[in-house]
């Protein structure tokens, strides 16, 4: 099993600013995956996160909207940039093992 | 394009009986099934899965059934506990795809009532 810290649980944030999020994972791992649950709807992937080289991102992400950092094999984070209201989501960290996912705790964004 | 669908969104059981929850999948890529169990301001948590090889998988209350045919997983939880209530999500992955990507469903609400 893996255990995944993610922080901040929750924020509020301005429209226009950008939050990052961070992901701390208690093993080494080589793909961190980010995910996103907009109210009431199901967990969409965002980006695969590989350390060393460039995210892979899901069809309707981002770069620019979502930069993805992966400085080493334990950790990564996640940058809602130029934020909106339909940003407001929950945000989760996961990792593979084991033939599961195993998430972190999520981020609680709401957007004004 | 939702490859994964839960067409209820809630369900509510008496504390003992059985719960019952469904998936049907579009996409015959699939292979790989899971069901996830979400608590309020805590990340899913891995319930049980199912390889497409098999029709059946059952881990202590939990039984997960595959109908290939029909493209239709279920989840079965017996005796339903007040700790089961939840929100509950079905995920699918495809032998083309990375490990780590899942298409998920919109999730079950379970409320075990006593």
């Amino acid at each position: 099993s893996a255990v995944i810290s993610q922080k901040p649980s929750r924020d509020i944030c301005q429209r226009g600013t950008s939050l990052t999020i961070q992901c701390q994972v208690d093993s080494q791992v080589t793909m961190m995956f980010w995910y996103r649950q907009q109210p009431g709807q199901s967990l969409t992937l965002i980006a695969t996160a590989n350390q060393g080289s460039e995210a892979t991102y899901e069809s309707g992400f981002v770069i620019d909207k979502f930069p993805i950092s992966r400085p080493n094999l334990t950790f990564s984070t996640l940058t809602v940039s130029n934020m909106s209201p339909e940003d407001s989501s929950i945000y989760l960290c996961s990792v593979w093992g084991g033939e599961k996912l195993f998430f972190g705790s999520g981020t609680q964004l709401s957007v004004l | 394009d939702q490859q994964v669908k839960q067409n209820s969104p809630s369900l509510s059981v008496q504390e003992g009986r059985i719960s019952i929850l469904n998936c049907d999948y579009t996409n015959s890529m699939f292979d790989y099934f899971l069901w996830y169990k979400k608590y309020p301001a805590e990340g899913p948590t891995f319930l049980i899965s199912i390889s497409s090889i098999k029709d059946k998988n059952e881990d202590g209350r939990f039984t997960v059934f595959l109908n290939k045919s029909a493209k239709h997983l279920s989840l079965h939880i017996v005796p339903s506990q007040p700790g089961d209530s939840a929100v509950y999500f079905c995920a699918a992955s495809a032998r083309t795809d990375s490990w780590g990507k899942l298409q998920f469903g919109a999730g079950t609400q379970v409320v075990v009532t006593p």
